[in-house]
């Protein structure tokens, strides 16, 4: 009965490689987010889907693509991992209409070796 | 560029007190305002939020804001060591049409002493 729910957990991999990470919400909500927590905890939003729709792209590089095949999955590809993308990774989800109250993942460590 | 700011800490309380968190954001376009409670390891968990001025009270809780001081605070009363973890004060201009992120301060870490 996992809300939002992530998939891997960890994630360790070299230098130059891709990657993606999975995220399910079942909440039935209609948004989804993606954020960054770098070393030093700091909390950033890297994009939202609404709708499949893509709503919010801060500037992050273009190696990283999300992807949203329905409502409910929003997934995460990183092209070409350099050392700097080590961090821990959050899918978020919210109900759009509502004040924007935002349910986390459990998070995926991403470590570029 | 939105902000929002936070003390650092350590924030140390002893058990039994009250724990005031305060958190100020830059932009007076923001609508809706967040405290997220986040474990050691854990993923941010959503304690309160709240988007009119005055208090918000839940249990132990309390979201205080004020719009016009661009000011936010949580209080903690009757603090438990199971309180401790890094608070997190977020905002966002959404306003019920689209999908805007949350904007997060760097969180206080908060210290609940037995």
């Amino acid at each position: 009965d996992t809300a939002v729910s992530q998939t891997p957990k960890y994630l360790v991999t070299q230098m130059g490689n891709d990657k993606s990470i999975k995220c399910e919400q079942n909440l039935g909500h209609d948004t989804m987010y993606w954020y960054k927590q770098d070393s030093k905890k700091f909390l950033k939003i890297m994009f939202s889907y609404n709708n499949k729709e893509l709503i919010i792209n801060e500037t992050v590089p273009n190696r990283f693509s999300p992807k949203s095949p329905d409502k409910a999955h929003l997934n995460l590809h990183i092209n070409s991992l350099e050392l700097g993308d080590s961090a821990v990774y959050f899918c978020a989800s919210s109900l759009s209409g509502g004040y924007n109250e935002q349910f986390f993942g459990p998070g995926t460590r991403l470590t570029v070796l | 560029q939105k902000e929002v700011e936070q003390n650092s800490g350590p924030l140390s309380v002893p058990e039994g007190a009250i724990a005031s968190l305060n958190c100020t954001y830059s932009d007076r376009g923001s609508q809706s305002f967040f405290w997220y409670r986040q474990y050691s390891g854990k993923s941010p968990e959503l304690i309160m939020f709240i988007y009119s001025n005055g208090d918000k009270e839940d249990g132990r809780f309390t979201a205080q804001l004020n719009k016009a001081s661009q000011y936010v605070s949580l209080l903690i009363r009757d603090s438990q060591p199971s309180d401790s973890a890094t608070y997190l004060c977020a905002v966002t201009s959404y306003s019920g049409g689209g999908a805007d992120g949350l904007t997060f301060g760097k969180g206080t870490h908060l210290i609940i002493q037995p």
